[in-house]
């Protein structure tokens, strides 16, 4: 069964300090793996997207790493920021049509 | 540059009511529409897909239904709501089919009392 496991669900952190989530999958055939930041009450954006042959990938502040033989993922948060706080999901996508497998979500506070 | 909107952003509805909500994109064409719904605590969920007007895939059967009407507008109804139809509901695009980047709107927020 095609799944995508998130931990931990939810953290809290002083702010400039800083945090990895993880993302756990079991989706096969593997195309492609996203993060999305959604802050509360709004859409996800996205923050990276990562194929198979990709190990790392930054979008500023946010580095996610793809380990495709483990099927883990990481997102890794340098010196935090209040504006930091919101849920983070990851999703993942076969190389089928429209599948895609979403994540809980890991919900970051970050407190001053 | 493109734009999704939807709307209304927030909306109370009593049990057995109807709803319609809206999603309309911007700067783009021909572009594939999603419906999502996201419960309380859980994932994201995938209600409907089209990828042309008038063209409409169900994922999960369920009190809801969805129409295109134009090819940058996306429409989420009932004739009757139900308790269980509470949620954050968000409409995408993408240009890909699949595994293509989506985008979201805003969401709406639904409560039905």
């Amino acid at each position: 069964k095609n799944q995508v496991e998130q931990s931990p669900q939810s953290l809290i952190i002083l702010e400039g300090k800083n945090c990895t989530l993880q993302c756990n999958y079991t989706v096969s055939p593997f195309s492609n793996l996203r993060w999305y930041k959604q802050d509360t009450g709004r859409g996800p954006v996205s923050l990276t997207i990562m194929t198979f042959s990709e190990n790392t990938k930054s979008n500023g502040r946010y580095t996610a790493t793809l380990d495709a033989d483990t099927k883990q993922s990481s997102l890794h948060i340098t010196a935090s920021q209040l504006s930091d706080s919101a849920s983070y999901i990851c999703v993942v996508s076969d190389t089928g049509a429209n599948n895609l497998f979403f994540g809980t979500g890991t919900r970051l506070t970050v407190i001053p | 540059s493109q734009t999704i909107h939807q709307w209304p952003a927030t909306l109370v509805q009593p049990v057995g009511s109807p709803l319609s909500l809206e999603c309309t994109v911007e700067g783009t064409s021909n572009p594939n529409l999603y419906w999502y719904r996201q419960a309380a605590g859980r994932g994201l969920q995938l209600l409907f897909y089209s990828v042309g007007i008038g063209q409409i895939s169900s994922e999960v059967p369920q009190n809801l239904s969805a129409s295109r009407p134009q090819d940058r507008q996306f429409i989420l109804s009932s004739k009757k709501l139900l308790l269980s139809d509470s949620g954050f509901y968000l409409c995408a695009w993408s240009v890909l089919i699949g595994s293509g980047e989506q985008y979201f709107g805003p969401g709406t927020r639904l409560t039905v009392t």
